[in-house]
């Protein structure tokens, strides 16, 4: 049973594009959470979405940043004109609808130039 | 959101010493989780402690968690320099949310 799967694991941008972030949950698991991460410090919530459903993304920037997670196929986090701050360690993480248990993938590392 | 503060930030000691992390916060959380992360990979979950006052052990590291359910504490006994690694706690709140702390950075020399 694979576990959760993020690509790439790093990724390079110049100020101002596009950034896409994917996320493919444990086999079963129906819930996706997205956190974001700089060096030395905990994790920050971003989002957290069912299939077809965001249901909260509080921790998400209004402008620029969104997250969906489809019928079929990954979950994606896209960052459009990304500028130097954006660089962090993104993680997604998932669980079987109900459970506390989160299980998390290894993260890509995002660097604008 | 609800925070979770993490004491030491960092913590350097001799193999084969004890050591324990803190996590305070002033929220009272349904479950408390504590993760260790290495360098480059995600957080693996190593417990979680859900009753006030609970104790658990798993090989060398014993969890508590505070009798209001707002604190807990992770004590690594005889510490290898496996251990290493950035020891994160983290709490599940009545938004259904993971709240991460800050993180304790420990380094076991040999």
């Amino acid at each position: 049973n694979a576990g959760v799967m993020q690509n790439p694991r790093h990724l390079v941008r110049r100020r101002g594009q596009e950034a896409r972030l994917r996320c493919s949950p444990m086999k079963g698991h129906s819930h996706v959470y997205w956190y974001r991460q700089l060096p030395e410090e905990g994790l920050k919530f971003m989002v957290y979405l069912q299939k077809e459903n965001i249901i909260d993304e509080s921790g998400m920037p209004k402008e620029r940043f969104s997250a969906e997670f489809p019928k079929e196929g990954p979950s994606i986090l896209r960052i459009q004109q990304v500028v130097r701050g954006d660089s962090a360690a993104y993680f997604c993480a998932s669980s079987v609808n109900g459970e506390e248990k989160l299980f998390f993938g290894s993260g890509t590392q995002l660097s604008v130039l | 959101t609800q925070l979770l503060e993490q004491s030491p930030q960092f913590l350097s000691i001799q193999e084969g010493e004890n050591l324990t992390v803190y996590c305070n916060s002033s929220s009272v959380f349904s479950s408390l989780q504590w993760y260790r992360q290495e360098p480059g990979e995600g957080p693996v979950l190593l417990v979680t402690v859900v009753t006030g006052g609970e104790v658990k052990k798993l090989k060398r590291l014993t969890f508590q968690f505070g009798d209001a359910r707002k604190d807990s504490s992770l004590h690594i006994t005889a510490a290898q320099t496996g251990d290493t690694g950035l020891y994160l706690c983290a709490g599940w709140g009545s938004d259904y949310k993971l709240s991460f702390g800050a993180g304790t950075t420990v380094t076991v020399r040999a």
